[in-house]
């Protein structure tokens, strides 16, 4: 049981490359979450999915897209990097689309600078 | 909007000895849940200590508790017997009972000294 995994765990980018970071949970929960961590901003969602199927934008998704895969699978894409996307990408996943009180579980972040 | 206040960027503690670390959150729900995450060098997020706001009682897990104030929208975490494993930054995030996603504070940075 690998929980949520992410790669890469870290990755260079010049202005305007693309890329993709992938994540999968296996822990069977219906919710997935991008975020971005950034210094003295604490973490801020990208993007969401709900459940399988569905994504919703989150507080900060200009410059990103994703893709919820299927219901292990949430990926996120940069189509073209900007130094302003410099920063630590972390995906959470979490039972319930609901609230409830289910904790979000997270993966160990990607860090990426573009330079 | 929904926010979540954290009004302390650093903080120190000696070893043995107890802080608080203070949060206070924004919400017109009155169904939601509180959560202090531990996030410590190696990136990783921890949870650390949950609180629905429907439990009068505040929650404890070992060393960790809350002080859970609904009317005053404050939630603090007060750690006993500070420990240098404990240095990190520690995150207070809330969920409401209509949303599915976490807001996060901005972070307290916490320094365990001998």
């Amino acid at each position: 049981n690998a929980g949520v995994t992410q790669t890469p765990k870290f990755q260079v980018l010049k202005t305007g490359q693309s890329m993709t970071l992938q994540c999968a949970q296996d822990m069977n929960h219906n919710s997935m979450y991008w975020y971005r961590q950034d210094p003295g901003m604490g973490l801020r969602l990208i993007y969401y999915s709900a459940s399988e199927g569905t994504t919703d934008k989150g507080e900060v998704p200009n410059g990103y897209n994703v893709s919820r895969l299927n219901k292990r699978e949430f990926s996120l894409r940069l189509e073209s990097a900007a130094p302003s996307q410099t920063s630590v990408y972390f995906c959470a996943s979490t039972k319930s689309g609901l609230a409830g009180n289910y904790e979000q579980y997270f993966g160990p972040g990607t860090r990426l600078t573009v330079t | 909007a929904q926010t979540v206040t954290q009004s302390q960027p650093e903080m120190s503690v000696q070893e043995a000895e107890t802080v608080t670390l203070s949060c206070t959150y924004d919400t017109s729900e009155s169904d939601y849940y509180l959560f202090w995450y531990k996030q410590p060098p190696s990136r990783q997020m921890i949870l650390v200590i949950r609180q629905e706001a429907y439990k009068q009682q505040n929650a404890t897990e070992n060393r960790f508790s809350v002080n859970f104030q609904k009317a005053a929208k404050s939630f603090s975490l007060k750690i006993s017997d500070s420990q240098l494993g404990d240095a990190a930054m520690y995150f207070c995030a809330f969920i409401t009972g209509t949303a599915s996603k976490l807001t996060f504070g901005t972070g307290t940075r916490l320094q365990v000294t001998l």
